[in-house]
């Protein structure tokens, strides 16, 4: 099983619709969470953190499943520019003062008109 | 302000050329790592440093070498055993696993084109 796993999608929804995005993990030493965007050709940027208890930002909202191993990003109200691929980046202890940042190989999103 | 800086943005290389790419960072991070990403897929590991003077092979190692004598950086060169190196190259320092954090740890990459 590989240690993060994403739907790499292509998901294509027409504005205003509700998506899910999944991550899963399996590396039970995972301390920090965090959904990135990716656009075309940039570097990553960072859209949030996930904390245990939930958060949300806009029309974004991530949520940590500690129990089941899995992250999800909620975007609500979908637009245009929304189009993007999201990642999820997970970090884990990996002994000795050590951490291990592992990337899923990310989801793409359509928003259509 | 803090941050990870690459360079240079676009690179070109020769066939048979070993290419050097910078990646520098001044946010007092220990880990550094350096990602692969071909067009329309996800990041692949190269290699990465958790400390100085220290670095493991990624996924894909074969082909790169990585040195760390500083802690704020983390130079990979492309070397001529790589058979397909025009690819864009990320480098990354992420904090240590305390929790939330502001700033995204990504340089802005390099893309390097064999010419």
């Amino acid at each position: 099983r590989k240690e993060v796993e994403q739907d790499p999608g292509p998901f294509n929804v027409p504005e205003g619709a509700t998506v899910a995005f999944n991550c899963t993990y399996s590396n039970s030493a995972s301390q920090s969470f965090f959904w990135y965007r990716q656009d075309c050709r940039k570097e990553p940027k960072l859209l949030m953190s996930v904390y245990s208890s939930g958060n949300e930002d806009g029309r974004f909202t991530a949520q940590l499943n500690r129990a089941s191993q899995y992250i999800s990003l909620l975007i609500r109200d979908s637009k245009l520019s929304d189009s993007a691929t999201y990642l999820c980046v997970v970090i884990a202890y990996s002994g000795a003062g050590s951490y291990q940042l592992t990337f899923g190989k990310g989801t793409k999103l359509s928003v259509i008109p | 302000d803090g941050g990870i800086t690459q360079s240079p943005k676009y690179l070109f290389r020769k066939e048979g050329q070993n290419v050097t790419l910078s990646c520098e960072q001044n946010l007092n991070h220990d880990a550094m790592y350096w990602y692969r990403q071909d067009p329309g897929q996800g990041l692949r590991l190269i290699y990465y440093s958790q400390i100085v003077n220290d670095f493991q092979k990624g996924d894909i190692a074969e082909g790169y070498s990585v040195s760390r004598e500083k802690k704020e950086s983390f130079p990979l060169t492309v070397t001529s055993a790589q058979k397909n190196p025009t690819a864009f190259y990320l480098c990354a320092s992420p904090p240590p696993g305390w929790g939330g954090v502001t700033e995204a740890f990504f340089g802005q990459g390099t893309r390097l084109t064999v010419v």
